[in-house]
């Protein structure tokens, strides 16, 4: 299986602030990889797929990148809605798996 | 508008077999080369998937779950299952159902359902 390493576990961070978590791939995945959001008591929520295209309705805050086994998800300038736990997964081979996740908290 | 919601007992004693289905409402699950999927989430959060159902009834698993699950439908309910057999405490988790869209996996997910494995 491929392991997905996401860093940094957790995080705090100021309205604002310019956020990069990233996510490391125990092999090439070919920028197969999305980045999900999820907020306490909810389904997680698609932002970007294709290691850098931004699902529709997604604000554009949010930036994807990357390529080989190294990607990124970046966020411009943090607004308060963006509080939450954020996962990658790749999905370049079977099984699908999924980072351990980076929680976002407000400094 | 896709909604998806899963259903199931909750509780489970240690070594029996859960069932849950999850309802398909907005679109039928034959149509559109849409992969309808299980995935579950353990307390602390890691998230696991199991596997797929394909719109056309093509189904794959989840290498290391393959042994005791089975994913099936009903086409004429429009809904999909998920049966775990010979569950241990460590399968407990937040089971979801999930679709996903033209060029995504995972976009459409239903709220989950709690499955406690205790005596």
């Amino acid at each position: 299986d491929i392991k997905m390493t996401q860093s940094p576990s957790s995080m705090y961070a100021s309205l604002g602030e310019r956020v990069t978590i990233t996510c490391k791939a125990s092999q090439d995945i070919n920028s197969y990889l999305s980045w999900f959001q999820q907020k306490p008591g909810k389904s997680p929520k698609t932002l970007i797929y294709r290691a850098n295209r931004l699902v529709d309705g997604v604000p554009s805050r949010f930036s994807g990148s990357g390529s080989g086994q190294d990607y990124s998800l970046t966020i411009s300038s943090l607004e308060y809605e963006d509080m939450g736990i954020y996962y990658c997964l790749q999905y370049d081979e079977f099984p699908l798996t999924f980072g351990a996740g980076t929680k976002l908290e407000l400094k | 508008d896709v909604q998806l919601q899963e259903s199931g007992p909750g509780l489970v004693k240690p070594s029996q077999t859960v069932s849950l289905t999850c309802t398909v409402t907005g679109i039928s699950i034959t149509t559109g080369n849409y992969r309808w999927s299980w995935i579950r989430q353990f307390p602390g959060n890691k998230l696991e998937w199991i596997g797929y159902i394909y719109y056309s009834g093509t189904i794959t698993y989840n290498p290391s779950l393959t042994s005791r699950t089975t994913i099936t439908r009903d086409t004429s309910k429009n809904q999909f299952f998920l049966e775990m057999n010979s569950l241990t405490a460590e399968d407990t988790a937040t089971y979801y159902c999930a679709r996903d869209g033209n060029y995504a996996w995972f976009v459409y997910w239903g709220q989950g359902t709690l499955v406690t494995v205790s005596a």
